[in-house]
């Protein structure tokens, strides 16, 4: 089946410093991923759609310039939180839909636990 | 407003016995369904999907039921077993959506031994 990694699986950070995720498609080409963030008790909220190259479209309520997206490649997107403060303190996820099939089907990386301190 | 609603938080059922989950929806240009299973800390994995053209599709011990005109789907695994215990994101979306899904709370089943 479809992989997607995700790197780190948890980070902690101090407030005012950006960190960076990456989510890769091991086994697949994807030309859109998508970037979720996930509160307790709380369903998945989609944050951004990322397109291999061109700028993501991001959700009402996010911020564009404080969650950064970088959609290098066709197996890699990236999601940087730029001066986190706590509130930034949340579980990532990213999901990638592969290019053949017209597929609805999102396939899921394990998620990015981020503690900001 | 939520678009996608599971109403019941959590579920327990007797290991051999059917789980039914449950999920409702709002908005009417969805037109295709799919279910995700979820462990703590864990991405989502994809489950089973249905097409509005369809109201019913079966995969194993997993079939989804689409009422299109009560805007309801329900998962129905049988028989349940242990390993089933998670949470279950019920997610719609639909043609020109640019494959943007969107999700329910969840409800967490609990198979007991």
């Amino acid at each position: 089946g479809a992989v997607v990694s995700q790197h780190p699986s948890r980070v902690i950070c101090k407030s005012g410093t950006s960190v960076k995720i990456e989510c890769r498609s091991l086994d697949f080409q994807a030309t859109t991923m998508f970037w979720y963030r996930q509160f307790p008790k709380k369903s998945l909220m989609l944050m951004a759609t990322s397109n291999e190259g061109s700028k993501a479209t991001y959700e009402q309520g996010v911020e564009k310039d404080k969650f950064l997206i970088n959609h290098a490649s066709l197996t890699l997107s990236t999601l940087t939180v730029t001066s986190a403060h706590p509130e930034d303190s949340s579980f990532y996820i990213c999901s990638a839909s592969p290019i053949a099939g017209g597929s609805y089907e999102q396939y899921f990386g394990p998620g990015t636990r981020l503690t900001v301190t | 407003d939520q678009q996608v609603k599971q109403n019941s938080p959590s579920l327990s059922v007797q290991e051999g016995r059917i789980s039914i989950l449950n999920c409702d929806y709002t908005n009417s240009m969805f037109d295709y369904f799919l279910w995700y299973k979820k462990y703590p800390a864990e991405g989502p994995t994809f489950l089973i999907s249905i097409s509005s053209i369809k109201d019913k599709n079966e995969d194993g011990r997993f079939t989804v039921f689409l009422n299109k005109s009560a805007k309801h789907l329900s998962l129905h695994i049988v028989p349940s077993q242990p390993g089933d215990s998670a949470v279950y994101f019920c997610a719609a979306t639909y043609s020109g959506g640019y494959q943007k899904v969107t999700f329910g709370i969840g409800t967490k089943l609990q198979v007991i031994p």
